[in-house]
């Protein structure tokens, strides 16, 4: 099983859309989680991280249930610009060394006009 | 603004040539990681380094080595290179965080290498 799974997409919506995509991690000592974002031939970079409680921020939603290991990020009123591959990332969680990020294999989002 | 700078964007070489691939941040960062991403597996990491020539295997290290002499660099080494190490290669650098775990992780703009 892998430690970070991704519905792989992709998803086509029409802009204005309401879309979610969820994430599934097997590690349950896992502290940290995240949602980065990698446009076409760029390096990913953070989105938001996720957090107990769940956080918003704008348009973008996300939640995580611990006690089921899962992750979701709800975009709404999607944006052309929102057409990206969206990439939940969870902490290794090892004790001592370097906080290892593990990333999911993405879920790519095209937003049609 | 903050950078994690990588030697090259495309790079071609032979099989059995000895390849070094060059990430250098501006951050302080403590950790820095070297990570490949393939179509349909995601990235996955190669190496990582936490200090100063400390350095710990990640997921896939094998025909891989690395370097960390200085705290701002950190090399990707692969002693022969071959046809199945060719690949979109990435580098990242991460704050020491304890105990707050939560650190934003920052890349290079990738090394697309392509072993012939």
């Amino acid at each position: 099983r892998k430690e970070v799974e991704q519905d792989p997409g992709p998803f086509n919506v029409p802009e204005g859309a309401t879309v979610a995509f969820n994430c599934t991690y097997s590690n349950s000592a896992s502290q940290s989680f995240f949602w980065y974002r990698q446009d076409c031939r760029k390096e990913p970079k953070l989105l938001m991280s996720v957090y107990s409680s769940g956080n918003e921020d704008g348009r973008f939603t996300a939640q995580l249930n611990r006690a089921s290991q899962y992750i979701s990020l709800l975009i709404r009123d999607s944006k052309l610009s929102d057409s990206a591959t969206y990439l939940c990332v969870v902490d290794r969680a090892r004790s001592g060394s370097a906080r290892q990020l593990t990333f999911g294999s993405g879920t790519q989002l095209t937003v049609l006009p | 603004d903050v950078k994690v700078t990588q030697s090259s964007r495309y790079l071609v070489k032979r099989t059995g040539e000895k390849v070094f691939l060059e990430c250098v941040q501006d951050m302080d960062h403590e950790n820095m990681f070297w990570y490949r991403q393939d179509p349909g597996l995601g990235l996955r990491l190669i190496y990582f380094s936490y200090d100063v020539k400390m350095k710990e295997k990640g997921d896939i290290p094998e025909g891989y080595s690395v370097s960390r002499e200085k705290k701002e660099r950190f090399s990707l080494i692969l002693e022969s290179a071959s046809t199945n190490q060719t690949s979109m290669y990435l580098c990242a650098s991460s704050l020491w965080s304890e105990p707050r775990p939560n650190t934003e992780a920052f890349f290079g703009q990738g090394t697309r290498l392509t072993v012939v």
